[in-house]
């Protein structure tokens, strides 16, 4: 069974652009969460889809937004970009979203903001 | 405030020898908790979890860890580390949220370094 795919895996952005971010989870897989992940604040979460509706989000500013489509592909978009947001983007799947599945990562997508 | 710590930065061991890499948790409610290895420009990958039962939980490529309800730890352990299990190990606790949902919490995570 084919892992959890991001694409881009690489990404290089101006302050001030947006970007959009895609994550492809796990075949059979509903829920997809989001996680950033810096040297200074470590992974910490953003949101999480399930079924196309968002069922958790972290203590991160409107500026950091996702949705989830009806084949559970999710996407999430940062405007506004500013340099802290360099970041290891991870996205993760699990087949249900109760808080016993475990989930499993993606690669990630590096974003560096100039 | 629910919350995971991973004491040591580091952790050093020689191939062969026995590893232990420590964690410990606050929550509310049950733990359910997770341990995740992230090699070089890599995602996480999963290696084990406790959600109830047996305090002893094994997982992948040989590891296990045990859970301490009194102490509130959660140790990942290994018999006999290899070089190759030089990585980045981070614990997390899932945190039940609306809709009997789940969000991971984690540490700040531990390098492991096997010398041969």
């Amino acid at each position: 069974k084919a892992g959890v795919t991001q694409t881009p895996r690489y990404l290089i952005k101006t302050r001030g652009q947006q970007v959009t971010l895609s994550c492809s989870p796990i075949s059979g897989h509903r829920s997809v969460s989001w996680y950033q992940q810096t040297p200074g604040q470590g992974l910490q979460f953003l949101f999480e889809y399930f079924s196309e509706t968002q069922r958790n989000k972290g203590n991160f500013p409107g500026r950091f937004s996702g949705r989830q489509f009806s084949n559970s592909r999710s996407e999430m978009n940062v405007s506004t970009l500013e340099l802290g947001d360099s970041a290891l983007y991870l996205c993760a799947s699990r087949r249900d979203s109760g808080p016993t599945y475990e989930q499993y990562f993606g690669p990630g997508t590096r974003l560096t903001v100039t | 405030a629910q919350s995971v710590a991973q004491p040591e930065d580091q952790v050093n061991v020689a191939e062969g020898n026995p590893l232990t890499v420590k964690c410990t948790y606050s929550v509310s409610g049950n733990p359910y908790l997770f341990w995740y290895v992230q090699y070089p420009n890599r995602g996480l990958q999963f290696l084990l979890k406790y959600i109830t039962g047996d305090n002893l939980v094994k997982g992948s490529y040989g590891f296990e860890a045990e859970f301490n309800k009194s102490q509130t730890s959660f140790h990942l352990k290994k018999p006999s580390a290899l070089v190759s299990d030089s990585a980045l190990y981070f614990c997390a606790v899932s945190v039940s949220g609306s809709g009997n949902t789940g969000k991971l919490i984690f540490g700040q995570g531990t390098t492991l370094q096997v010398k041969p």
